[in-house]
């Protein structure tokens, strides 16, 4: 019930099309779910974040679209770049108890120039 | 502010010695997390501090596994006896709240032979 399932594992996108990736969960005492970007070679770093009072975020060209009936969320990149190219973790976080962020497992995006 | 150091970057090793890695978080920051990436797994919590205290460390994969917080900068992640299955990337990550940002360190890439 801890686990937050994210889809798809691979995504290669042309310049300027539109990215999706999925993420789903099971535990409804989620309320906090942020995007992270990762670089090779750097660590995780947030990119948009979102709760469950609203149901979409928009900051730039990264948007999160979250149905809270659904339990599930996903990160659209607009126009997408190459320098977008890079791992994206989308994470879950509950209210309740030990705090602790649950990462899925990840999504390579490759925008191709 | 110079975010979340780690050191080293790099670690390579033999099977059965021990291995040691340091972290020092942002200055103000209540929080401390230790992550290991691997492909297989991908990110797993291991620990985490709050002021100093370990608060979960249900992560923690084995005995040999320890983490120590001895005062608000420093914190180190000790491994012994090291087995080539420990081979991963650590991460050290940082907030000032459990819902707030995690800021991540560069991570050390740890191969034990």
């Amino acid at each position: 019930q801890q686990q937050v399932k994210q889809s798809p594992q691979s995504l290669i996108v042309q310049k300027g099309g539109i990215s999706i990736i999925n993420c789903a969960y099971e535990n409804t005492a989620f309320d906090y779910f942020p995007w992270y970007q990762q670089f090779p070679g750097k660590g995780p770093a947030l990119l948009i974040a979102i709760r469950p009072d609203v149901s979409e975020k928009k900051e730039g060209r990264f948007t999160i679209s979250f149905n809270k009936s659904a339990k599930q969320f996903s990160l659209h990149i607009m126009d997408s770049q190459p320098g977008d190219s890079a791992t994206y973790f989308c994470a879950a976080m509950g209210n309740t108890g030990f705090q602790k962020l649950v990462f899925g497992t990840g999504t390579r995006l490759l925008v191709s120039p | 502010d110079a975010g979340v150091i780690q050191s080293p970057r790099h670690e390579v090793t033999e099977m059965g010695q021990e291995v040691t890695l340091r972290c020092k978080p942002i200055s103000g920051h209540d929080y401390l997390f230790w992550y290991r990436q691997t492909m297989m797994r991908g990110l797993e919590l291991l620990i985490y501090f709050n002021n100093n205290v370990p608060i979960d460390d249900s992560g923690m994969p084995e005995d040999r596994f320890s983490a120590k917080m001895p005062n608000a900068s420093f914190s180190t992640l000790k491994i012994q006896p090291s087995e080539p299955r420990d081979s991963a990337v650590y991460f050290c990550a940082s907030s000032l709240y459990t819902t707030d940002t995690q800021y991540f360190g560069p991570g050390t890439r740890l191969t034990v032979l």
